[in-house]
């Protein structure tokens, strides 16, 4: 079955510490994106990427970095700039820039 | 700067209807209405592309008037699955072609 896999649904992590949350499609997606989501509020971008070795920040990028050395895989790592971390995350693709998103069923980041 | 979507929550029962508004400030290429469920992720329900058509999926259908900027998503006849929050996700050209969502809707509806 084609789909976005993120992994771990659950995240604990101390604070100071870097962590990476996994985002993996097999749609043959071109773009991949990633949101932060609060309780209560809407989703907001942090990185995109549309081709292999290349992104682009997004609203909330500090804090936050990400690497696509492969079209299937886009992770994100939550470095201990990010004042606060503790959040809903969810990795989408699409076919190019624009298209219809999918999205992956998220990871739950909570900071100790 | 992200859409405005109005109401921030509805109520209703079921067979009622509700309309859900999203307003942009930027002309806009094209709207995406998503729903989601708590705890889970955004499911896709429609994209409106300019030109002003309508579309649909179950009941629930959609508008978008390009000169307004902004687009309507009808939830006809609600059935207790239409819970939950809706957003709604507009792309520009002035924002890069990036899709930026509005801070969503929230719908219960109760038997």
């Amino acid at each position: 079955d084609g789909g976005i896999t993120q992994s771990p649904k659950y995240l604990f992590r101390k604070e100071g510490q870097n962590v990476t949350l996994s985002c993996e499609q097999n749609l043959n997606h071109d773009a991949m994106y990633w949101y932060r989501q609060d309780p209560g509020q809407g989703l907001r971008l942090i990185y995109y990427s549309q081709i292999v070795n290349d992104f682009q920040k997004g609203d909330i990028a500090e804090g936050y970095s990400v690497s696509r050395e492969k079209k299937e895989s886009f992770p994100l790592t939550v470095t201990s700039a990010q004042k606060n971390p503790t959040a809903f995350y969810l990795c989408a693709s699409s076919v190019d820039r624009g298209d219809t998103q999918y999205f992956g069923p998220g990871t739950r980041l909570t900071v100790l | 700067q992200q859409p405005v979507q109005s109401p921030q929550a509805v109520i209703l029962r079921e067979g009622e209807d509700a309309v859900i508004n999203c307003s942009s400030s930027k002309a806009l290429y094209s709207v995406h209405w998503y729903r989601q469920k708590h705890g889970e992720a955004p499911v896709f329900l429609m994209i409106l592309l300019k030109g002003g058509e309508q579309k649909g999926h179950e009941k629930i259908s959609a508008s978008f008037n390009e000169k307004k900027q902004q687009s309507s998503l009808y939830l006809t006849a609600s059935q207790l699955s239409y819970s939950g929050t809706y957003f709604c996700g507009t792309e520009s050209i002035a924002a890069g072609n990036k899709l930026t969502f509005g801070g969503g809707t929230r719908v219960l509806v109760k038997p």
